[in-house]
């Protein structure tokens, strides 16, 4: 199957600093990448929406400056918190759906998901 | 968009037990996919249903899609613990890789030897 890489897996960061998150797909080319939130024990809730060369689509109560979502190539969406603060502490996973007309676009590939810590 | 129902939240079962896991909706549901996130891990996709009355299996795990069109259940005979983890529902208003899943609420099951 499709894989998808996320990086970093882990961070640690002071409140008020921003940190950046990476999510590419490796083999395959991702016209649009899903970013999701995660708390413990919690379902995935879906943050945004990232198509390549346009604006991010974000769900109600998601603030766009916050979570700022840049898809500038077919392969790589990136999720930078800013200013994080301890509530944005959370598991952060991005995926991607396959591609169209190679019979792998029904399933969704996960990347290996980001747990923020803001301290 | 439409909201998936699961239920249980949790099941703890001894090794050997079976487990299911559902999945309700109050309208119709174009698929339904299923998905399986161990500890620490992420959604690792297990199946897509489509068809009204659909059911698959896969080893000991089988899948079924409601005459409805409406809910979903994920059966799996004789639990091991490898089988430990939290499964996710999860549909999409249409197929094509431009639309976002809605996820369910997941059922954490939990094995004991």
């Amino acid at each position: 199957g499709a894989v998808v890489s996320q990086h970093p897996s882990r961070v640690i960061c002071k409140s008020g600093t921003s940190v950046k998150i990476e999510c590419r797909s490796l083999d395959f080319q991702a016209t649009t990448m899903f970013w999701y939130r995660q708390f413990p024990k919690k379902s995935l809730m879906l943050m945004a929406t990232s198509n390549e060369g346009s604006k991010a689509t974000y769900e109600q109560g998601v603030e766009k400056d916050k979570f700022l979502i840049n898809h500038a190539s077919l392969t790589l969406s990136t999720l930078t918190v800013t200013s994080a603060h301890p509530e944005d502490s959370s598991f952060y996973i991005c995926s991607a759906r396959g591609p169209a007309g190679q019979g792998m676009n029904t399933e969704a590939f996960f990347g290996q998901g980001t747990r923020l810590t803001v301290v | 968009g439409q909201q998936v129902m699961q239920i249980p939240q949790y099941q703890h079962v001894q090794e050997g037990e079976d487990f299911t896991t559902y999945c309700n909706s109050s309208t119709t549901l174009s698929n339904i996919q299923w998905y399986k996130q161990r500890p620490g891990g992420h959604p690792v996709f297990l199946i897509q249903l489509v068809k009204s009355g659909e059911v698959k299996k896969q080893k000991r795990l089988t899948f079924q899609f409601g005459e409805a069109k409406k809910n979903s259940s994920l059966h799996i005979t004789a639990t091991q613990t490898t089988d430990v983890g939290t499964y996710f529902c999860a549909q999409s208003p249409r197929a094509g890789s431009g639309y976002a899943l809605n996820f369910g609420k997941g059922t954490s099951l939990l094995v004991t030897p």
